[in-house]
């Protein structure tokens, strides 16, 4: 059980590239989100899904878009990456939004804009 | 947006020391408050989901109280050891989304 996957593990990428962080879960959760944490600072939710093609905004959704085409995965897409994107990225998922277990974390991505 | 606040933002204990930590939340609207324990290099574990008030969990040497009430949760480690060194998060969740503090960063000095 490989839980929430993450890729890649680190990035850097220039000013006005864009890329796209991938996250798979295998335990048929319907929930799932993405975070940031930038230094001093709690866990952002930048975007998150109910289920598949469904998707809503976050707390700091821009500059960012997010697709939900099957259960299993969740890509956080980067569009004209800027300095304010460097930061680590978490992606989670849940059964449901309140349940028994809480959140199942990835091991994040540490992307560096420059 | 809501404010969940973390005390102390660092402690160091000597192994063998009980500590204690608090997660402070906006009591209105409350539906549940996490607990994680995230170590270095690591993605963020589940402790405890506490909905109900006076709720009281625990995992072996740690335990968590929460207060819906007054809107605090009290993170408890008894008997802290070197392992237990890491960042403790709590979220809190208002019907809408969760909301995280910014941790509590415990080492435990051997």
């Amino acid at each position: 059980n490989a839980g929430v996957t993450q890729t890649p593990k680190f990035r850097i990428l220039k000013i006005g590239q864009s890329m796209t962080l991938q996250c798979t879960q295998d335990m048929n959760h319907n929930y799932m989100y993405w975070y940031r944490q930038d230094p001093g600072m709690g866990l952002k939710l930048i975007y998150y899904s109910v289920g598949a093609g469904i998707t809503d905004k976050g707390e700091v959704p821009n500059g960012y878009n997010v697709s939900r085409s099957t259960t299993e995965d969740f890509p956080l897409r980067l569009e004209l990456a800027a300095p304010s994107q460097t930061s680590v990225y978490f992606c989670a998922s849940s059964i449901i939004q309140i349940d028994n277990y809480g959140y199942t974390f990835g091991s994040g991505t540490r992307l560096t804009v420059v | 947006i809501l404010n969940v606040e973390q005390s102390p933002q660092s402690l160091h204990v000597q192994e063998g020391d009980s500590t204690n930590f608090t997660c402070s939340f906006p009591s209105s609207n409350f539906y549940a408050l996490h607990w994680y324990r995230w170590e270095t290099a690591k993605s963020p574990e589940a402790l405890f989901v506490m909905t109900l008030n006076g709720d009281e969990k625990k995992k072996g040497r740690i335990s968590a109280t929460l207060n819906t009430k007054e809107g605090y949760s009290y993170l408890y480690i008894k008997g802290s050891q070197p392992e237990d060194s890491a960042t403790y998060l709590c979220a809190s969740h208002t019907g809408n989304q969760f909301y995280f503090g910014t941790g509590t960063s415990l080492t435990v000095i051997p």
